[in-house]
């Protein structure tokens, strides 16, 4: 079985502050891949990035950050400098090849305050 | 390029009246994913196709709903009849190929509401 937990359900910061958002995931299987998406005010659910089990580099792109570790089986995912406009509903989720779907993890909504 | 196309973005209808999802996936893209939104439940995948075939449709809720996907640039998901506790906020996405890693594009979703 897979699962993602994630743990945090609301965050609040105000604008500029860095935030961390955190996923933990189960599996048996040895390769697997692990996702972000996030889901703006309008609803729809915009692909953030995509990681291999095999690939343990953080990955930087512009003031989104990754951080993925086998040890802890967990994918956090960092915005640096937060503005209004990463207000949304951030969801991890787990394809792994035994379950042959994407699991996704609860959501974590963040609200960015001017 | 052309994003995942739903329609209808809204719609709010009776109970017990049909109600038909529509989907347009990337053009390219093999599989496609009808998946459901609720608050209760998050969300979870319905049914997916690869190459127009279903391939697992264990997440159908039961007998009343039904997809379809005819040619390879076009799906319906279809209720019928429809209940309140259908009322939810349903995605068609698609990806370049079948199998595990391939990201999933998704579209803005329709949303139902079944009173």
């Amino acid at each position: 079985a897979q699962k993602v937990t994630q743990a945090q359900t609301e965050i609040s910061v105000v604008e500029k502050e860095d935030v961390t958002l955190d996923c933990v995931y189960e599996t048996r299987d040895t390769t697997y891949y692990l996702f972000w998406y996030k889901q703006p005010p309008s609803g729809e659910l915009v692909f953030l990035i995509r990681r291999n089990s095999f690939d343990e580099q953080n990955e930087i792109s512009g003031r989104y950050s990754w951080n993925f570790q086998k040890s802890t089986s967990s994918f956090n995912f960092t915005i640096t400098a937060s503005q209004v406009v990463d207000s949304a509903v951030y969801f991890c989720a787990l394809d792994s090849g035994s379950a042959r779907q994407l699991t996704f993890g609860s959501g974590t909504q963040l609200t960015v305050l001017p | 390029d052309a994003g995942v196309i739903q329609s209808p973005r809204h719609e709010v209808t009776e109970m017990g009246q049909e109600v038909t999802l529509r989907c347009k996936p990337i053009s390219g893209h093999n599989s496609l994913f009808w998946y459901r939104q609720t608050m209760m439940r998050g969300l979870e995948l319905l049914i997916y196709f690869n190459n127009n075939v279903p391939i697992d449709d264990s997440g159908m809720p039961e007998d009343r709903f039904s997809a379809k996907m005819p040619n390879a640039s076009f799906s319906t998901l279809k209720i019928q009849p429809s209940e309140p506790r259908d009322s939810a906020v349903y995605f068609c996405a698609s990806s370049p190929r079948g199998g595990s890693g391939n990201t999933i594009y998704f579209g803005e979703g329709s949303w139902l509401t079944v009173v």
